[in-house]
């Protein structure tokens, strides 16, 4: 069975200070795709990130990117230049596919992320 | 980006009762819903997957006749729960994935459900 297991239950770094949160995963699948989500304590999830395992390129969108290593089964987020708006529960994800056209997310627990003035 | 809404954002009702959550996806069809519980403090816990149209496929675990789901149009999927007891109260997340699309999802706000 697929899992996803964040190591880092709590984090906390200075403003404008890079992060970065771990992810290891286990599948044996060749084809998947990776996500990284952003909660914060509004609590609507948003898409921080998606790793496509095909491309061994790694994922960036502007200060946030990706260390995909998938020999290794791990998928870092790195954070650069934090911002207080950083602040929230990352969650690592999994989609795996359950059946036909059904695709479904594996979560990782989260780390909570917290940036300090 | 797609916008999905949820309605109550909270709502406390009494123990036996039932209450009915409402998932949009206000941009976009989405022939596929997903209901997610989440604990304080803890992941997502996926419910159940809805197809618009067909019943919906719950998680092992999930029992179907107290959370009922519904998925009639390409824009709406609810969850019912029902006789619904204090340990059910938590925090109620849904998901759409826009059609044509199978690794696209995006999720409301969420539901604060609290059973007194």
């Amino acid at each position: 069975a697929q899992t996803v297991t964040q190591s880092q239950p709590e984090m906390s770094v200075q403003e404008a200070e890079t992060v970065t949160l771990s992810c290891t995963y286990d599948t044996s699948e060749n084809n998947y795709y990776l996500f990284w989500y952003k909660q914060p304590p509004s609590r609507q999830m948003i898409l921080v990130i998606r790793q496509e395992a095909y491309k061994q390129q790694n994922a960036t969108e502007n200060r946030f990117s990706v260390n995909f290593q998938k020999a290794a089964k791990s998928f870092s987020l790195k954070i650069s230049d934090s911002q207080l708006g950083d602040t929230a529960m990352y969650f690592c994800a999994f989609m795996k596919q359950k059946g036909h056209s059904n695709y479904q997310l594996i979560w990782g627990a989260g780390t909570k992320l917290i940036i300090k003035p | 980006g797609a916008v999905v809404s949820q309605h109550p954002s909270r709502v406390i009702c009494k123990s036996g009762t039932s209450v009915k959550i409402e998932c949009r996806s206000l941009d976009f069809q989405a022939t596929t819903m997903f209901w997610y519980r989440q604990f304080p403090k803890k992941s997502l816990m996926l419910m159940a997957t809805s197809n618009e149209g067909s019943k919906a496929t719950y998680e092992q675990g999930v029992e179907k006749d107290k959370f009922l789901i519904n998925h009639a149009s390409l824009t709406l999927s609810t969850l019912t729960v029902t006789s619904a007891h204090p340990e059910d109260s938590s925090f109620y997340i849904c998901s759409g994935r826009p059609s044509g699309t199978y690794y696209e999802q995006y999720f409301g706000p969420g539901t604060r459900l609290t059973v007194t």
